[in-house]
């Protein structure tokens, strides 16, 4: 199957620092990414949909200065934490959607997972 | 925007017992998707169902889409000490993927 490669896996951080995370589609070009946040024995939380070539799409709540996203290429997108604090410690999850189908519409669609990044700031 | 409520919330089990996680929406579904997160790892794909009162298998694990397209069941027939994990339903949203709450599932074994 597809595999979403993401790093680093996990980092520690001092308050006040920014952490960027990488996250690439190893064998398929995916035009949307997604970046979720998952705290423990939690659900994941969608905090934005990274566009290709485009802004990325954030989800209410989320502040689109603390957390930058990049989609510079059909096989990355990253997410910088900007100014990180103690809060932002979480379980950070990229996804990539893989699209296929018949005709001129994709009918099937399945979303791969990246491994996930453990941040924890000081 | 979307939502959907999935219940149990945990679920613990002797081994050799069935399981079984719903899914359930207000409103029609276009398709509904069922991943499994084991303990410190990643969501994975487990299957899609489109059609209206689909049922798949896949070896011990049942899956099913209610005949108006709003709800969906997982069912794992005699539970192993793998099954554990948590298992989280998606809906499709706006061109996103909305996630239910899960159901954590531990297994005495």
């Amino acid at each position: 199957g597809a595999v979403v490669s993401q790093h680093p896996s996990w980092v520690i951080c001092k308050s006040g620092t920014s952490v960027k995370i990488e996250c690439r589609s190893l064998d398929f070009q995916a035009t949307t990414m997604f970046w979720y946040r998952q705290f423990p024995k939690q659900s994941l939380m969608l905090m934005a949909t990274s566009n290709e070539g485009s802004k990325a799409t954030y989800e209410q709540g989320v502040e689109k200065d603390k957390f930058l996203i990049n989609h510079a290429s059909l096989t990355l997108s990253t997410l910088t934490v900007t100014s990180a604090h103690p809060e932002d410690s979480s379980f950070y999850i990229c996804s990539a959607r893989d699209l296929w189908g018949h005709g001129n519409e994709p009918t099937n669609e399945k979303l791969f997972f990246g491994s996930g990044t453990q941040l924890s700031v000081l | 925007g979307q939502q959907v409520m999935q219940i149990p919330q945990y679920q613990h089990v002797q081994e050799g017992e069935d399981f079984t996680t719903y899914c359930n929406s207000s409103t029609t579904l276009s398709n509904i998707q069922w991943y499994k997160q084991r303990p410190g790892g990643h969501p994975v794909f487990l299957i899609q169902l489109v059609k209206s009162g689909e049922v798949k298998k896949q070896k011990r694990l049942t899956f099913q889409f209610g005949e108006a397209k709003k709800n969906s069941s997982l069912h794992i027939t005699a539970t192993q000490t793998t099954d554990v994990g948590t298992y989280f339903c998606g809906i499709q949203g706006a061109q996103k993927l909305v996630f239910g709450q899960g159901t954590r599932l531990t297994i005495n074994p």
